[in-house]
């Protein structure tokens, strides 16, 4: 099946920083996503971006699928921001949606 | 829109009962799916429905594990009999469509003592 690869696995900002997620996939998709599971374990969609680019307040992000990547960026990061970020794709006649294993961001005060 | 409603929210139960945890999915979406994510292993699909009809259910560990979506409105996973190698948070998520974005339930974490 489709491989999914997230970077860094770690990631420790002041607030007021800004960041840039990246994950890398191994074949041609018909569905990406990004998501981010609060401290409280909560799982929310924060994008649906199988190709391009899509903005929402501080948040915004780019798949360029010719090449396999999907960018994930934050700006001027809050604390209530912290949590795990995860990518998840699908690929190929396989609707099956593949999670990366996450990127754990800490915004600190 | 209440969103993806799961139930019970946790469930604690003793090795070899039966467990059965319960979504609703967002009405007019049509695609249901059941993850479950632990430390090791992270996020992983157990079993989508669309339309109600099971399209890909791979991910069931075993035979002990079973889900049903009798209507549009309802779907369960159940596990008998439960073992403490089940213990996880079980999400459930429902999509317009198998290929579009997921809303998420808010998961039910299961302990098997």
């Amino acid at each position: 099946g489709i491989q999914v690869e997230q970077s860094p696995p770690d990631l420790i900002l002041q607030e007021g920083a800004n960041s840039t997620l990246r994950c890398n996939f191994s074949d041609s998709v018909n569905n990406l996503q990004w998501f981010h599971q609060n401290p409280w374990g909560q799982l929310i969609n924060l994008f649906y971006i199988p190709s391009g680019t899509k903005q929402n307040g501080r948040l915004s992000a780019t798949t360029v699928a010719t090449e396999r990547y999907s960018l994930l960026y934050i700006s001027s990061s809050q604390t209530t921001d912290s949590g795990v970020y995860f990518c998840a794709v699908s690929g190929g006649s396989n609707y099956k949606l593949t999670f990366g294993k996450g990127t754990l961001l800490t915004v600190n005060p | 829109d209440a969103g993806v409603i799961q139930s019970p929210r946790h469930e604690v139960t003793e090795m070899g009962q039966e467990v059965t945890l319960r979504c609703k999915p967002i009405s007019g979406h049509n695609s249901l799916f059941w993850y479950r994510q632990t430390m090791m292993r992270g996020l992983e699909l157990l079993i989508y429905f669309n339309n109600n009809v099971p399209i890909d259910d791979s991910g069931m560990p075993e035979d002990r594990f079973s889900a049903k979506m009798p209507n549009a409105s309802f779907s369960t996973l159940k596990i008998q009999p439960s073992e403490p190698r089940d213990s996880a948070v079980y999400f459930c998520a429902s999509s317009i469509r198998e290929d579009y974005g997921y809303t998420f339930g808010s998961g039910t974490r299961l302990t098997v003592v």
